[in-house]
């Protein structure tokens, strides 16, 4: 079975530009969680999908940043424009259970430089 | 005050320790815990959960204290192999909001 996967896993932009992440998590898991980590703090939440819908997206740092899942699949995550402290490893993450009671499983991540 | 707490490492023990970490949250209504582990450049992987009873698995002990919102993560035996940093993960109100900690780097060594 495959597992969660991140497009592309690296990616330098200069600021100003407009970049999305793509996120496949696995298949029949209803929950989507999005991370981000930047350098030297921790994994901060950014937000969560049950299906197509956003449950919580508290997390999001301001209003550059818009998230998509239509149709309940994959899941991208769009920065524009990308500013400086935008750089980090950005995660998702999908777990079947609704409540989180169980693990999630995570992508390789998304290695985002701005420049 | 951060939301989730963890010792700030880095623990250097020789192969053989024993080692514990531990890790407080802030939030009464935290409903589900974790210890995730976290390789170099490589994503977070689920270690064990954590449950009021205490569980255990092989090497690995977790305990819970919801009265003191206090969790702990024992590492009997270390390896080499353990060397990596470990994550305390906190689910709050449900799972929809998922908290970690900033995490403890653990270095095992021969």
């Amino acid at each position: 079975e495959a597992g969660v996967t991140q497009f592309p896993s690296h990616s330098v932009i200069e600021k100003g530009q407009t970049v999305t992440l793509r996120c496949d998590p696995i298949s029949g898991h209803d929950n989507l969680y999005w991370y981000r980590r930047v350098m030297g703090k921790e994994i901060k939440f950014l937000l969560h999908f049950v299906k197509e819908s956003k449950q919580d997206e508290s997390g999001m740092p301001n209003n550059r940043f818009l998230a998509e899942r239509t149709g309940g699949t994959y899941s991208t995550l769009k920065v524009q424009p990308a500013e400086l402290e935008d750089s980090g490893v950005y995660f998702c993450a999908s777990s079947q259970d609704h409540q989180g009671r169980t693990e999630a499983f995570f992508g390789q991540g998304t290695r985002l430089t701005v420049v | 005050r951060k939301e989730v707490e963890q010792d700030p490492g880095p623990f250097n023990v020789p192969e053989g320790a024993t080692v514990a970490f531990n890790c407080t949250y802030s939030n009464s209504a935290s409903q589900s815990f974790f210890w995730y582990r976290q390789d170099c450049r490589k994503e977070p992987k689920l270690l064990m959960s954590v449950y009021s009873s205490g569980n255990e698995d092989g090497r690995f002990t977790a305990q819970l204290n919801r009265a003191s919102q206090y969790i702990s993560l024992l590492i009997r035996d270390s390896k080499l192999s353990d060397s990596a940093t470990y994550l305390c993960v906190v689910n709050i109100g449900g799972g929809f909001k998922t908290i970690f900690g900033a995490g403890t780097r653990l270095f095992v060594k021969a």
